[in-house]
């Protein structure tokens, strides 16, 4: 079974600091990764994705991600953090399951953007 | 372009009372469709996943059920809320067809509280 681990519930980051979204993923095979974004109230956007391929992976907003095989994550970072991102973020894991995508999604991580 | 439409946007039922939430697509065929739940601090969790017209699978046995009268068209059912399904639904869409990069993309959601 697959599984997703985001390891901060809360973070607080200054605007115009660098950030950095911790994600590890338990999954036998050769995972598909995610990251969203879900503003109060409102459903999940797509940040990024990443299937196969270049490690370093280029989303909306800014955002990018990188997958580390050998460390099981796909952390995301952003260099410098806008007040407007303040939001919960997703990691998520798919695999293929017959004719649908099973994707089992992380707790999030609330980021919070002080002045 | 996709968009994928829910509504309502917020809805208040009493317990014992049915329910019915909507979820429409456009500019896609027979994509994938799906039902999260998503309750604070425990992630999405799948409710329900369909690949065509009338095929609903679910992935947790629950008071709720699922139809799919036509190819982009998702409801979501009740006939006797409980409190304890209270909570924030998410409708989401994928590709269809076997698709390997299969990719979801979600609703603005609905937010449904029972008294």
């Amino acid at each position: 079974a697959q599984s997703v681990t985001q390891p901060d519930i809360h973070i607080t980051v200054s605007e115009g600091a660098s950030l950095e979204l911790r994600c590890n993923y338990s999954y036998g095979a050769t995972p598909y990764l995610f990251w969203y974004v879900q503003s109060p109230g409102q459903g999940l956007q797509l940040l990024l994705k990443y299937f196969s391929g270049d490690t370093l992976v280029q989303g909306i907003k800014g955002f990018e991600a990188e997958f580390k095989r050998s460390q099981s994550s796909f952390n995301l970072r952003k260099p410098s953090v806008h007040w407007s991102d303040a939001a919960e973020y997703f990691c998520a894991v798919g695999r293929r399951s017959g004719g649908y995508q099973k994707v089992t999604f992380g707790t999030g991580t609330k980021l919070q953007v002080i002045p | 372009s996709q968009t994928i439409h829910q509504w309502p946007a917020t809805l208040v039922q009493p317990v014992g009372s049915p329910l019915s939430l909507e979820c429409t697509v456009e500019g896609t065929s027979n994509p994938n469709l799906y039902w999260y739940r998503q309750a604070a601090g425990r992630g999405l969790q799948l409710l329900f996943y369909s690949v065509g017209i009338g095929q609903i699978s679910s992935e947790v046995p629950q008071n709720l059920s699922a139809s799919r009268p036509q190819d982009r068209q998702f409801i979501l059912s009740s006939k006797k809320l409980l409190l304890s399904d209270s909570g924030f639904y998410l409708c989401a869409w994928g590709l269809g067809g076997g698709a390997s990069t299969d990719t979801q993309y979600f609703g603005p959601g609905t937010r449904l509280t029972v008294l």
